[in-house]
């Protein structure tokens, strides 16, 4: 079993539409959980951050995690032509909270 | 708005050669990273610094590498005898390490070993 999935889509929603991205984990030990959007050829861009089980809202972006399923989500509201990006879920341990483990990406079209 | 820089944006270089990537992190920040993506694959994380000394590293991380931050400001990752598999787009990261591991990434730097 791998140690993060997420699926790799890809998904393709109009605009306006709200998103919803997800990602597992096998992993207890996690408990740090950010989501970055990458643009092509480009670095991972941190969008949101969470610590342990819970949710976080910021703007159109709202973050939730549930430890005692192993899953997090990243709902997208209003989505935007300009949200057309992948989106990674990463995540970390409290013994090793420097080290990220990434999902695959899903890569997400939002279309005008 | 403060951002990890990192140079050159695009690298080749011929099997065999040493390359040395350069990062700039973020000026307060206190822990630096190296990550790398190779095409179509997941990010994968190598290695870590703190305190001028590496923190953790992964098993990709073997003696083929090395880092330095050879100054107050630049933070470099060093890959000896590169090989075709080296192909990736490597990426700089660096936190403020205090209590949070939210993690800033540089652009990246796209190595490509022929």
């Amino acid at each position: 079993q791998k140690e993060v999935e997420q699926d790799p889509g890809p998904l393709s929603v109009p605009e306006g539409a709200i998103v919803s991205l997800n990602c597992t984990y096998s992993n207890s030990a996690f408990q740090y959980f950010m989501w970055y959007r990458q643009y092509s050829r480009k670095g991972p861009e941190l969008l949101m951050y969470t610590y342990s089980s819970g949710n976080k809202e910021d703007g159109r972006f709202t973050a939730q995690v549930d430890k005692s399923s192993k899953y997090i989500s990243l709902f997208i509201r209003d989505s935007q032509p300009s949200d057309s990006a992948t989106y990674l879920c990463a995540m970390s341990s409290a013994g090793s909270a420097r080290q990220l483990t990434f999902g695959s990406g899903t890569q997400l079209t939002v279309l005008p | 708005e403060p951002e990890v820089t990192q140079t050159p944006s695009h690298q080749v270089t011929q099997m065999g050669q040493e390359v040395i990537l350069r990062c700039v992190p973020i000026s307060n920040h206190l822990y630096f990273y190296w990550y790398r993506q190779i095409l179509g694959q997941k990010v994968e994380f190598l290695v870590s610094f703190y305190n001028n000394e590496i923190s953790e590293k992964s098993e990709i991380f073997d003696d083929q590498f090395s880092v330095e931050r050879p100054d107050g400001s630049n933070f470099t990752l060093k890959i000896r005898s590169t090989k075709l598999e080296d192909s990736a787009m490597y990426f700089c990261a660096s936190n403020t390490g205090t209590g949070n591991t939210e993690a800033f990434f540089g652009q990246g730097t796209r190595l490509t070993v022929v």
